[in-house]
């Protein structure tokens, strides 16, 4: 199974919007909606953000969206804030096993 | 709060087995909902799911490992554990443990992970 494919960085001002692809393929993104956000800053350990695509857990602002279509997830950060600068990584059920993207860094500018 | 914490050596010698515990406090090992699990991070890398345990004893392997891992759990202790045989440079990461609702297919509680470096 090949790691799931995601940009390397994505940038952004405060305030504005921007969005994280995640693409898969027809055995992991594209055959299930399990697919899963995280958010870690420098040194942490991961923190979750969004489950079954576009399902937000207790405490995560509305601010972080997900979406999904065909073989691509994809994450909107809304209101970009400065603490929103991390790498952001998807995961995605795929048969018994799953599989992570390779990370984005998101810049705020 | 659900707590985990990884402990183990922070160096193993090429070919030799690496092997992990993570301790879970503040919540029981027991529900059946969740599987224990572990995610490694090569440095500057992205993350790789290793393996996953439910309280059963029932596991299951990322393909690319299964004839080297094996996870298991002693649920009288609160503590799962990660063994990984014959390893090399490639296997020098940040081992990060962590609970997965198996239902929904995510892993919402993290421990702060642990660095092993595989060197001679």
């Amino acid at each position: 199974q090949s790691a799931l494919t995601q940009p390397a960085s994505v940038s952004g001002s405060p305030g504005q919007s921007i969005s994280i692809s995640c693409t898969g393929t027809n055995s992991d993104v594209g055959a299930s909606n399990y697919v899963s956000w995280y958010q870690q800053h420098p040194g942490e350990a991961p923190t979750f953000l969004i489950y079954e695509v576009a399902k937000r857990p207790a405490g995560v602002p509305e601010r972080f969206s997900g979406f999904k279509s065909g073989n691509t997830a994809s994450l909107t950060i809304s209101g970009l804030q400065t603490d929103d600068e991390a790498v952001y990584f998807c995961c995605s059920y795929a048969g018994r096993s799953k599989v992570f993207g390779g990370g984005t860094k998101v810049t705020v500018l | 709060q659900l707590q985990l914490q990884e402990a183990g050596p922070g160096s193993v010698k090429p070919s030799e087995t690496l092997s992990l515990t993570c301790s879970v406090s503040g919540d029981s090992i027991s529900h059946t909902s969740f599987y224990w699990a572990w995610i490694r991070q090569p440095p500057g890398k992205g993350l790789e799911w290793v393996g996953s345990v439910h309280n059963s004893g029932g596991t299951f392997y990322n393909p690319s490992l299964k004839s080297r891992v094996t996870v298991s759990i002693e649920t009288s202790k609160h503590q799962f554990s990660l063994k990984l045989t014959s390893v090399t440079a490639a296997d020098t990461a940040v081992y990060f443990c962590a609970r997965e609702n198996w239902l929904q297919v995510f892993f919402d509680y993290w421990g702060r992970g642990t660095l092993v470096t595989v060197a001679s």
